[in-house]
C-alpha cells in the first residue's frame, strides 16, 4: 500500500513570496491533516479534513494560510505572503476516518525555509 | 495551552540498556495515547498505542506502561540498540475532543551508543 505521498520535499522561498504544498493520502483515506513541524517541537495541527469539508481548521492563520480538498483525494497547503516564523517542516498526515483511534499516517513532510 | 507534556528533551542510553520516556495529559477526554517514532527527514511513524483500560501494553522490545488516576503514561524500550536513534512523541486523542486528530508532546531525542 502506498503511504502518504507530499511534494516538493524542500522549499527555500523569500518573505512575503508564495508556496504551495500538495498532498496524496493514502487511498480509501476519509480524513486528512496537515500538521506544521518547527525544528525541535512536536506536529501541531494546521487543519482536518473529512472527505472535502473541513472538521477544524481553529489553528490555521488564515490571513495568510489557506488549504482545499476539492474532490476530497489530493489536498493543498499555501501559504501567502509567508513570513520568517513560517520555516518549518508542513506534514500532511491520512486516517480511515476521525474517530479517535485511528491511526494516523504521516508523509515525509515539505521543510520549508523562509530566507 | 499544552496539553500533554513529555520528558526528558533528550536521552542518551548505552547499547542493551532501558530508555524511559514520560508524558504527563491534563484532558480527562483524552482515550487513545499513541506514540510516535521519527528519524531524521522522515515524518512521523506509530510505534505503539494504547487505551486507559489498560494499565500495560508490551510489542517486542517496547512498552507503554498508563496510570489513569495520574495521567501520565510513559514509553519504555528494552535492550536499546542504536538503531532506536531517534525522536519519540507521545500524543494523545479523544472522540469528545478532538476525533482522530492528535496532540503532540514536545519530543525526546534519544541516542542510544554503541
Amino acid at each position: 500500500e502506498a503511504g502518504v505521498a507530499q511534494s516538493p520535499r524542500y522549499k527555500i522561498i523569500e518573505k512575503r513570496q508564495s508556496v504551495a504544498f500538495w498532498c496524496n493520502p493514502i487511498s480509501g483515506h476519509a480524513t486528512l491533516y496537515w500538521y506544521q513541524q518547527i525544528l525541535g517541537q512536536g506536529p501541531k495541527l494546521l487543519i482536518q479534513f473529512q472527505n472535502n469539508g473541513v472538521v477544524d481548521d481553529s489553528q490555521l492563520p488564515k490571513d495568510r494560510f489557506s488549504a482545499e480538498r476539492l474532490k476530497g483525494v489530493d489536498s493543498t497547503l499555501k501559504i501567502q505572503p509567508a513570513k520568517l516564523e513560517d520555516s518549518a517542516v508542513y506534514l500532511c498526515a491520512s486516517s480511515r476516518d476521525f474517530y479517535s483511534g485511528n491511526t494516523i499516517y504521516f508523509g515525509e513532510g515539505s521543510w520549508l525555509t523562509v530566507v | 495551552q499544552q496539553q500533554v507534556k513529555q520528558s526528558p528533551q533528550s536521552l542518551i542510553v548505552q547499547k542493551g540498556g532501558i530508555s524511559i520516556i514520560n508524558c504527563a495529559y491534563e484532558n480527562t477526554a483524552f482515550d487513545y495515547f499513541p506514540w510516535y517514532q521519527q528519524f531524521p527527514g522522515k515524518g512521523p511513524a506509530l510505534l505503539i498505542a494504547i487505551r486507559p483500560d489498560v494499565s500495560e501494553k508490551k510489542e517486542g522490545r517496547f512498552t507503554i506502561s498508563f496510570n489513569k488516576s495520574a495521567k501520565q503514561f510513559s514509553l519504555h524500550i528494552m535492550d536499546s540498540q542504536p538503531g532506536d536513534s531517534a525522536t519519540y512523541f507521545c500524543a494523545a486523542s479523544g472522540r469528545e475532543t478532538s476525533g482522530s486528530r492528535l496532540t503532540f508532546g514536545e519530543g525526546t531525542q534519544l541516542t542510544v551508543n554503541p
